[in-house]
């Protein structure tokens, strides 16, 4: 069984440029989350989207947002790209919404920006 | 709020040694609990977690983690450390009320000496 798959793993881009970031999550698994790492402020979660739909948000500006297909795939994006924005993103993926089982993470997109 | 706070952000243990890492939480309610490792380069691995169930809880690759309600506590342990051990370990909390989002500590990285 395949496990989360995020692309692209790294890219750079400079300030005020905005980048979409993807994610499939494990076959069958209809939660996606987001979680923005970076040394300064550890790991945070960004947004959980299930049924195509956001089901919890984090306390990121609304540069940051995200969206998921009808076959669960993922896509998050950051628009005008501020230097604070390299991070790790970090996508995970779960059955569903509702239940505290385990997140499987993908290997993360890093983001640089210059 | 559900918090998580991580005492130490790096350990240092000898190989055969004790490794101990500590986690305390904040939460409202009774929460779910994980342990999650990362390697370089890598996103995250569940190691273990505690969802009301047996107070102590069993993990992969030796770990385990015992839950203590009136201590707030959640700290793993591994009788003997090897030098594949060497990580960042990451203690986390969900809440039903929260949307079962997952709260992460700071972190804590362990080095092996052999």
């Amino acid at each position: 069984k395949a496990g989360v798959t995020q692309t692209p793993r790294y890219l750079i881009k400079t300030r005020g440029q905005q980048v979409t970031l993807s994610c499939s999550p494990i076959s069958g698994h209809r939660s996606v989350s987001w979680y923005q790492q970076t040394p300064g402020q550890g790991l945070q979660f960004l947004f959980e989207y299930f049924s195509e739909t956001q089901r919890n948000k984090g306390n990121f500006p609304g540069r940051f947002s995200g969206r998921q297909f009808s076959n669960s795939r993922s896509e998050m994006n950051v628009s005008t790209l501020e230097l604070g924005d390299s991070a790790l993103y970090l996508c995970a993926s779960r059955l569903n919404s509702g239940n505290t089982g385990e997140l499987f993470f993908g290997e993360g997109s890093r983001l640089t920006v210059l | 709020a559900q918090s998580v706070t991580q005492l130490g952000s790096h350990v240092s243990v000898s190989e055969g040694a004790l490794v101990l890492l500590r986690c305390n939480y904040s939460s409202s309610v009774p929460p779910y609990l994980f342990w999650y490792v990362q390697y370089p380069n890598q996103g995250l691995q569940l190691l273990l977690k505690y969802t009301s169930a047996a107070t102590l809880v069993k993990g992969i690759n030796g770990f385990e983690a015992e839950f203590k309600k009136s201590e707030t506590s959640f700290h793993l342990t591994k009788p003997s450390a090897h030098m594949s051990d060497a990580a960042e370990y990451f203690c986390a909390v969900s809440e039903i009320a929260a949307g079962n989002k997952l709260t992460f500590g700071g972190g804590t990285r362990v080095l092996v000496k052999p």
